[in-house]
């Protein structure tokens, strides 16, 4: 185990579905971070949670919702999610300081997200 | 502007030889770099990073990287791959105009075969 855990490792959802994946971090770090991962695509960086405040939203869809209510606790809902959502949906935490370069991110395992 | 790059979508090794994996960048300042590695449905390991001093940055499961700023390149290397180095690789950097946060690679697939 990194420190980071997400929850679930697997979920299928139909398109009317409401979800939520679960990220919870156990190393102090203040930053947090939802990632997507498809097949042939490089990684896409959807939200950035600094001190619990969302500080970067990268055209993400509204289906996609983030909620960061404390620093170790980040989750992402999910409602009315489309085929094409179906990836490897991936939380990294971080501890960085303002002006400073970026100690680097810790990863939890993912959650295969298939949208039926 | 893409700030890192991986020129090599796959790379394929016999065991026992060699391994080298890209990483070109193009950030001005200094930047820090990073390489992960992801095994299949699993998320992104560290590996090694490069902040500052020496060039060469030792790393996990001996790899190593060198820091080339005249070639703004970071190759990740290990002198002897095994079957187990088999999975995805991504480079990564931070620089001060995106406020330090990790700008990724496309990643390069690592096959080594037995």
């Amino acid at each position: 185990e990194t420190g980071v855990t997400q929850t679930p490792r697997h979920l299928v959802m139909g398109m009317t579905n409401k979800k939520s994946l679960k990220c919870e971090q156990h190393l102090g770090h203040n930053a947090m971070y939802w990632y997507k991962q498809s097949a042939k695509k490089p990684l896409e960086l959807m939200f950035v949670y600094s001190l619990e405040e969302r500080v970067e939203n990268n055209s993400v869809p509204s289906r996609f919702s983030p909620e960061c209510p404390n620093s170790s606790h980040l989750f992402l809902h999910l409602h009315t999610l489309q085929p094409e959502d179906s990836a490897l949906y991936l939380c990294a935490s971080s501890q960085d300081s303002v002006g400073q370069p970026s100690s680097g991110y810790t990863f939890g395992s993912g959650t295969r997200l298939t949208v039926v | 502007a893409q700030s890192v790059a991986q020129p090599e979508d796959q790379v394929n090794v016999a065991e026992g030889n060699p391994l080298t994996v890209k990483c070109t960048y193009s950030v001005s300042g200094n930047p820090y770099l990073f390489w992960y590695v992801q095994y299949p449905n699993r998320g992104l390991q560290f590996l090694l990073k490069y902040i500052t001093g020496d060039n060469l940055v030792k790393g996990s499961y001996g790899f190593e990287a060198e820091f080339n700023k005249s070639q703004t390149s970071f190759h990740l290397k290990k002198p002897s791959a095994l079957v187990s180095d088999s999975a995805l690789y991504f480079c990564a950097v931070s620089f001060l105009l995106n406020d330090y946060k990790l700008s990724f690679g496309a990643g390069t697939t690592v096959t080594v075969r037995a």
